[in-house]
């Protein structure tokens, strides 16, 4: 079953502007992970964010966990048409068990 | 690093024939899992594998299913009979849980059409 339920199920912005993904998961995690799929192909890891951690930041991406309401988002800031793509949130209890991923979000960044 | 390696890309079969998919992981990697993904959803987990020993099968049909990991290696996944519910993405990804501990690298993925 999935963990993780994605919000919103699309989203649609101009470029420039910024782009926030939720995610709410239901049990205990070890940490939460965020991936990128562009149409036909495979997933691109974006960033990592351990059960310990409140807020974590690469280049275009920040990322918040909130464990007391298993909750997490992504924010995408000036984003661009290369942005375009799904967007999904993994959990995993533990380093090397499979991650449990929702259902993701649709991004489009119009031009 | 050579990325995780799948073929084929594309598969179209008829409901009831058997395929096969292959997939290469990125070399030193111990930990190799099978998912599936469903259009419209996120990928869900069919097997994981620790080298060559199964750690996971909870998920997979095994009726239909079944997948092996050479020498800890290389792995491939079988469906026979295939059902037209099995139309899906097939994924592989790879983990090293050493100084990148917990990601998992994807590979590009078969898609399958069971017609």
């Amino acid at each position: 079953s999935q963990q993780g339920e994605e919000d919103p199920q699309a989203l649609s912005i101009q470029e420039g502007e910024n782009a926030t993904m939720n995610c709410s998961y239901k049990t205990s995690i070890n940490n939460l992970q965020w991936y990128r799929q562009n149409s036909g192909r495979g997933l691109v890891h974006l960033i990592l964010i351990r059960s310990n951690e409140r807020e974590k930041h690469s280049g275009r991406l920040r990322v918040t966990l909130d464990t007391s309401k298993k909750s997490s988002s992504l924010l995408i800031t000036a984003s661009r048409a290369a942005d375009t793509a799904s967007y999904f949130c993994a959990t995993s209890y533990s380093g090397n068990t499979p991650l449990v991923f929702g259902k993701g979000t649709r991004l489009s960044v119009i031009a | 690093e050579a990325g995780v390696a799948q073929s084929p890309r594309y598969k179209i079969i008829e409901k009831r024939q058997s395929v096969a998919f292959w997939c290469n992981p990125i070399s030193g990697h111990a930990t190799l899992y099978w998912y599936q993904q469903i259009l419209g959803q996120g990928p869900k987990l069919l097997i994981q594998f620790q080298n060559n020993g199964v750690v996971d099968d909870s998920q997979l049909p095994k009726d239909r299913f079944s997948a092996e990991r050479l020498k800890g290696v290389d792995s491939t996944l079988k469906i026979q009979p295939a059902k037209l519910e099995d139309s899906a993405v097939y994924l592989c990804a790879t983990g090293d849980y050493g100084d990148r501990a917990y990601e998992q690298y994807f590979g590009p993925g078969t898609r399958l059409t069971v017609t």
